[in-house]
C-alpha cells in the first residue's frame, strides 16, 4: 500500500520561472492538501482540493494553482517565482473534508536562485 | 498573524529527563493534531484531540487538550534519543476545514 508519493525531490529554478509540483494521495485517500514549510518553520497551508475543486485556501498569492485530477492526484503550480517562494513543498492526503488524520509525503524541496 | 503559537523554540534535554511543550491559540478551536518531523524528513501523525479536556497517552507520551480549547500539550516521560525531532501541533478552527500549524519545538536529546 503506497504511502503519499511526490515528485520530484528536489528542484531548482531562477527568478521568473515556473514550476510544477506532482503529489498521488495516499489510496483510498481523496483530499489533498498543500503546505509551504520554509527552514525551520511549520507548514503553511496553501490549499486543499477535493472532488477536483479548491474547498479551501490559505493566505497564498494568486501566484499559486493548483488543480486535482479524477484519481485523485494533484499538482501544484507556481508561476513568476521569486526567491522567497525557496522551501519544502508538503503535500498531504485524507479522507474527505472533516478534519481527518493527514498523511504527509517526503515533500519536494524546492531552490529559487 | 499566526493563529497557533507554539513553546519553546528549542529544548535541550539529557537521555531520561522529561520533555513538555505547549500549543495556544487565541481562538477556540474543532480539534488539534500533533505531529513529529525527524531531522530532514516529514511530519508524521501522532495523535488527534476533538473533546474539551482530552487526555490520550501513547507509551511515553501523554497529549491534553485544554478545557477550553485553546491550548494543548505534549508532555515526553524520560526521553530517548529516538524521540529527537520537531514537534508541531496544528490545530482547526470550526467552520474552516485547514490546520494551522504551530512553529514547532525542535527536541534535541543527548546520550
Amino acid at each position: 500500500d503506497a504511502g503519499v508519493t511526490q515528485s520530484p525531490t528536489h528542484l531548482i529554478k531562477t527568478r521568473g520561472q515556473q514550476v510544477t509540483l506532482r503529489c498521488s494521495p495516499k489510496s483510498g485517500h481523496d483530499t489533498v492538501s498543500w503546505y509551504q514549510q520554509a527552514l525551520g518553520q511549520g507548514p503553511q497551508f496553501i490549499f486543499q482540493y477535493y472532488e477536483e475543486e479548491e474547498r479551501q485556501r490559505g493566505n497564498f498569492p494568486d501566484r499559486f494553482s493548483g488543480h486535482q485530477f479524477p484519481n485523485y492526484s494533484s499538482e501544484l503550480n507556481v508561476n513568476a517565482l521569486l526567491l522567497g517562494d525557496s522551501a519544502l513543498y508538503l503535500c498531504a492526503s485524507s479522507v474527505g473534508l472533516a478534519k481527518n488524520i493527514q498523511y504527509f509525503g517526503a515533500g519536494t524541496r524546492l531552490s529559487v536562485l | 498573524g499566526q493563529q497557533v503559537m507554539q513553546i519553546p523554540q528549542y529544548q535541550h534535554v539529557q537521555e531520561g529527563e522529561d520533555f513538555t511543550t505547549y500549543c495556544n491559540s487565541s481562538t477556540t478551536l474543532s480539534n488539534i493534531q500533533w505531529y513529529k518531523q525527524r531531522p530532514g524528513g516529514h511530519p508524521v501523525f501522532l495523535i488527534q484531540l476533538v473533546k474539551s479536556g482530552e487526555v490520550k497517552k501513547q507509551k511515553r507520551l501523554t497529549f491534553q487538550f485544554g478545557e477550553a480549547k485553546k491550548n494543548s500539550s505534549l508532555h515526553i516521560t524520560a526521553t530517548q534519543t529516538t524521540d529527537v525531532g520537531t514537534y508541531f501541533c496544528a490545530g482547526a478552527l470550526y467552520n474552516f476545514n485547514k490546520f494551522y500549524f504551530g512553529s514547532g519545538t525542535k527536541l534535541n536529546v543527548k546520550p
